[in-house]
């Protein structure tokens, strides 16, 4: 059972370009969360989502980001014209269905905005 | 808000010593605490967890208890190891919040050989 799946594990973007991360959760896990870490700190929630819904996003910032969970392939989480404050690592993690907090974490993708 | 205190930030103890992490929250409904360890540039992973129902629980080396009365949890890792180094994170998940948790800052221990 392969764990969680996040893709690209490194991303660079210029100041003004779209960033998309994407994550597979577990087999059999429906429940997908998104966290962003800053260097030194703990992991912020962004936005938590099942298939085709989002359940919570007060942690998102109101402008720029976005994130959906579709039907059929990974979870995506969209920067549109990142700013320097968007380097950090974002973290995905994913819980099976009825156990929302048992939460399992991918391996992250480091955004670093030049 | 639920808010999430750590301490302390930095840990260093002897092989073979016990290290205590704790952590105070503020939500009094919250109900689930789980502890996290990352390694430099990895994933958190999850080691151990509590629930609001549960005063104490232990996995080999590792305990967590709980004070409901005072808002605050540890973590005791008993016999430390040097593959034990790394950052500590605990958590909490506030009540009606399905799911998403709110995070300390994290604990860097240190096991020195």
């Amino acid at each position: 059972n392969a764990g969680v799946m996040q893709n690209p594990r490194h991303l660079v973007r210029r100041r003004g370009q779209e960033a998309r991360l994407r994550c597979s959760p577990m087999k059999g896990h429906s429940h997908v969360y998104w966290y962003r870490q800053l260097p030194e700190e703990g992991l912020k929630f962004m936005v938590y989502l099942q298939k085709e819904n989002i359940i919570d996003e007060s942690g998102m910032p109101k402008e720029r980001f976005s994130a959906e969970f579709p039907k059929e392939g990974p979870s995506i989480l969209r920067i549109q014209q990142v700013v320097r404050g968007d380097s950090a690592a974002y973290f995905c993690a994913s819980s099976p269905t009825g156990r929302p907090y048992e939460q399992y974490f991918g391996p992250g993708t480091r955004l670093t905005v030049t | 808000g639920e808010n999430v205190e750590q301490h302390p930030s930095t840990l260093s103890v002897q092989e073979g010593d016990s290290a205590v992490i704790k952590c105070t929250y503020s939500d009094s409904a919250s109900n689930y605490f789980p502890w996290y360890k990352q390694e430099l540039g990895k994933r958190p992973q999850l080691i151990i967890d509590i629930r609001s129902n549960v005063g104490e629980k232990k996995d080999q080396r590792i305990a967590v208890t709980l004070n409901k009365t005072a808002k605050h949890f540890s973590l005791h890792i008993t016999e430390t190891q040097p593959e034990d180094s790394a950052v500590y994170f605990c958590a909490a998940s506030p009540l009606g919040s399905q799911g998403n948790l709110i995070f300390g800052k994290g604990t860097k221990l240190s096991v020195k050989p």
